[in-house]
């Protein structure tokens, strides 16, 4: 079983400021990695994935994210928000060997809201 | 392409109540998976349905049902309404063929038990 700890609940940030929000994992077996936006009324957009190869993985909207193995952590980056990018965003995993065996079972995060003030 | 389509958006009904959720995934796709999200948190797997059979299920009781029809599109049935199954409810689909397929998530079933 797989488990994520999204570290803080709400990220209050200026626009144009940077931005990191943090996802911690917990998996006995290899998993692969995920954010996902979720704006106001709407479902969820993936933002970015890790699957394997480089531990730096650039998404949509300018945001990057960098998978580290030894701290168990998928952080979520931006270098200057807008005020658009007010919304809520999700951290899930999901594991690889029933990814290729009995399809995809994300398992999420609680959630981190980041608003982006003038 | 109209991508993944949920309805109703909102429903409210009674506690004991049984409640139908329909899904259509979006084109191509014939893999469709449903998800809770309680206020507040992240979305919880309820189960996945793939050739019209379930695949794989989340730590849901047997209240929660599906099925998956010839054309891909979904129905979710909750049985026996609780107050806790106060929820939104998410829809997402992909194609078979491992994580390289993005899936995509509908915009979501908004449902209140009172």
């Amino acid at each position: 079983a797989q488990s994520v700890t999204q570290l803080d609940s709400q990220v209050p940030v200026f626009e144009e400021a940077p931005v990191e929000l943090r996802c911690n994992y917990s998996s006995s077996v290899s998993v692969y990695l995920f954010w996902y936006v979720q704006y106001p009324n709407q479902g969820l957009q993936l933002l970015l994935k890790y699957l394997s190869g480089s531990t730096l993985v650039k998404g949509i909207n300018g945001f990057e994210a960098e998978f580290n193995k030894s701290q168990t952590s998928f952080h979520l980056r931006k270098p200057s928000v807008h005020i658009s990018d007010t919304a809520e965003y999700f951290c899930a995993v999901s594991d690889q060997e029933s990814e290729e065996t009995s399809g995809s079972r994300l398992t999420f995060g609680e959630g981190t809201q980041l608003t982006v003030n003038p | 392409d109209a991508g993944v389509t949920q309805s109703p958006t909102h429903l409210i009904k009674t506690r004991g109540q049984q409640v139908t959720l329909r899904c259509s995934p979006k084109s191509g796709h014939d893999t469709v998976s449903w998800y809770q999200q309680a206020l507040g948190q992240g979305p919880q797997f309820i189960f996945q349905y793939y050739e019209e059979e379930e695949r794989q299920r989340g730590n849901f009781p047997d209240r929660f049902s599906g099925h998956q029809f010839p054309n891909y599109s979904s129905e979710l049935n909750v049985n026996a309404l609780l107050l806790g199954d106060s929820a939104l409810y998410l829809c997402a689909s992909r194609v078979t063929g491992g994580p390289r397929e993005t899936q995509y998530f509908g915009p979501g079933t908004r449902l209140l038990v009172l």
